[in-house]
């Protein structure tokens, strides 16, 4: 029953290494979203998509950039991995007119640079 | 900018404890008030709520949306262990953009 995932849950990079997080979902929703979570902070948009290759930038994109070249899938990419970024990366989808319950959360991957 | 604020942000209970939790939201174009929780790992949902006023229950949880004053609360009665969690709050708006607040870790003891 899993509709949206992200492959890699937990990554060890270093300082200057190029990161790839992939996410997944099998609804075939048209809207994609990666977000970072940070205590006290929340989740905050790093970018977001409506369509194959068609991006726009979020609240926090410095850093980061992505890719959707399939429908179903939506890549966040860490062009050059800085310690400020280890933190726990979503991912999201929903369909154009999203409810609360028609967002669907990857599980999260916790991303570590040392 | 959206702001979504929640309160407090972090609280510790007892079993049987009953639990408030806020959130206040100053959105353009607000069109519903979400509710997640989340267990280290993918939030799950909770409520919905659109129109001011009405309580909606699951449960021992409930919550309700004031329109008026903009803000809503998450009521957590009997709470048990597994109550233990993340409790997230998101504004999402009538071209379905959504802001979260930064959420309330909520501990229940034994």
């Amino acid at each position: 029953d899993v509709k949206v995932t992200q492959s890699s849950r937990y990554l060890v990079k270093r300082t200057g290494e190029k990161v790839f997080l992939e996410c997944v979902q099998d609804m075939d929703h048209e809207n994609m979203f990666w977000y970072r979570q940070d205590p006290g902070l929340g989740l905050r948009l790093i970018y977001f998509s409506y369509d194959v290759k068609m991006k726009e930038k979020g609240d926090i994109p410095e850093g980061y950039s992505v890719s959707r070249e399939k429908k179903e899938r939506f890549s966040l990419i860490l062009e050059s991995a800085s310690t400020n970024q280890t933190s726990m990366y979503l991912c999201a989808s929903h369909p154009p007119r999203a409810a609360g319950n028609t967002i669907y959360f990857g599980e999260g991957s916790w991303l570590t640079v040392v | 900018e959206d702001k979504v604020v929640q309160s407090p942000l972090s609280l510790v209970v007892h079993e049987g404890d009953t639990v408030t939790l806020n959130c206040s939201y100053e959105v353009t174009n607000f069109r519903s008030l979400l509710w997640y929780k989340q267990e280290k790992k993918a939030p799950t949902f909770l409520f919905m709520l659109t129109s001011s006023g009405i309580e909606k229950k699951s449960g021992r949880l409930s919550s309700i949306l004031d329109k008026k004053e903009l803000f809503s609360i998450l009521n957590i009665t009997a709470t048990q262990t597994g109550d233990s969690a993340v409790y997230l709050c998101a504004a999402i708006t009538n071209d379905y953009k959504l802001s979260f607040g930064a959420g309330t870790t909520v501990t229940v003891r034994a």
